[in-house]
C-alpha cells in the first residue's frame, strides 16, 4: 500500500532563510506526488505536483520540489521564506485508482523574524 | 469563482450525540470527497462520490458514519452516535470529474473544514 512519511513534525526557520521540507514515499510504481499547504482555518491548497518528466517541479508561491526516485523522496524547497509561509505542509501520493490521495502527517512550519 | 463551502465551521457535542456536516462543492464539479483529519495526522479519505453515486467508501466506519449526495450537488456527512475519537477536522473537497487515470487527473479543491470536538 502507498504511504508517505514526513520525518519533521515541526520546523522553524528565520525569515529570509532557505527551507527544505522532507517527504519520503512508498509506492510500487511510478508515483504521483503532491505538496499541499494548509493555513490555520483554511482548506488545503495545492502547491505543486509531479506526474512525470522533469524531476524539478515548480509550484506556486515560489516553491519547488525535486523528485528523486533512488531515494524515494520528494522534498519541498524555497530559497527565501516569508512570514506568510508559516503553515502546515502536507506531502501526498496518488493511489492507483480513483484519484485517491494518501497524505503524510504534515510538517508545521514556523517562521521567526 | 466560489470555492467549496462547508458548514458549520465548528461543532462541539457530547459523546453519543449525533452531528451532521454540510458541503457545497464548486459549481459543476461532479466528484466530491469527504476526509477526516485527526490532530497530528494527514487527511484520510472517508468517502468519494461521483455525481450522486458512491465510488469508494471503504474507509468509512459505516456503523456510525453515513453520507449522502442525493441530487449530485450538496452532500451531508453524519455521525451517529459520536465517539471521543471522532474529534477531528472534516474536510470536503471537489473535483471536476473522476478520472481513473492520473494522466487526466483533475485537481481536488478543498473547503475550510468543520472542526468537531466530542466531549
Amino acid at each position: 500500500a502507498q504511504s508517505v512519511t514526513q520525518p519533521d513534525i515541526h520546523i522553524t526557520v528565520s525569515e529570509g532563510a532557505s527551507l527544505e521540507l522532507r517527504c519520503n514515499y512508498s509506492y510500487g510504481a511510478t508515483p504521483y506526488l503532491f505538496w499541499y499547504v494548509q493555513s490555520p482555518g483554511q482548506g488545503l491548497q495545492l502547491l505543486l505536483k509531479y506526474f512525470s518528466g522533469d524531476t524539478l517541479v515548480q509550484g506556486i508561491k515560489g516553491f519547488e520540489a525535486e523528485f528523486k526516485r533512488s531515494q524515494s523522496s520528494f522534498n519541498l524547497r524555497k530559497p527565501s521564506v516569508h512570514w506568510s509561509d508559516a503553515a502546515e505542509y502536507f506531502c501526498a501520493v496518488g493511489a492507483l485508482d480513483g484519484n485517491k490521495l494518501v497524505f503524510g502527517a504534515g510538517t508545521i512550519l514556523r517562521v521567526k523574524s | 469563482e466560489a470555492g467549496v463551502a462547508q458548514s458549520p465551521r465548528y461543532k462541539i457535542i457530547e459523546k453519543r450525540q449525533s452531528v451532521a456536516f454540510w458541503c457545497n462543492p464548486i459549481s459543476g464539479h461532479a466528484t466530491l470527497y469527504w476526509y477526516q483529519q485527526i490532530l497530528g495526522q494527514g487527511p484520510k479519505l472517508l468517502i468519494q462520490f461521483q455525481n450522486n453515486g458512491v465510488v469508494d467508501d471503504s474507509q468509512l466506519p459505516k456503523d456510525r458514519f453515513s453520507a449522502e449526495r442525493l441530487k449530485g450537488v450538496d452532500s451531508t456527512l453524519k455521525i451517529q452516535p459520536a465517539k471521543l475519537e471522532d474529534s477531528a477536522v472534516y474536510l470536503c473537497a471537489s473535483s471536476l470529474i473522476l478520472s481513473r487515470r492520473w494522466s487526466t487527473y483533475n485537481e481536488q479543491f478543498f473547503g475550510p473544514g468543520t472542526r468537531l470536538t466530542v466531549l
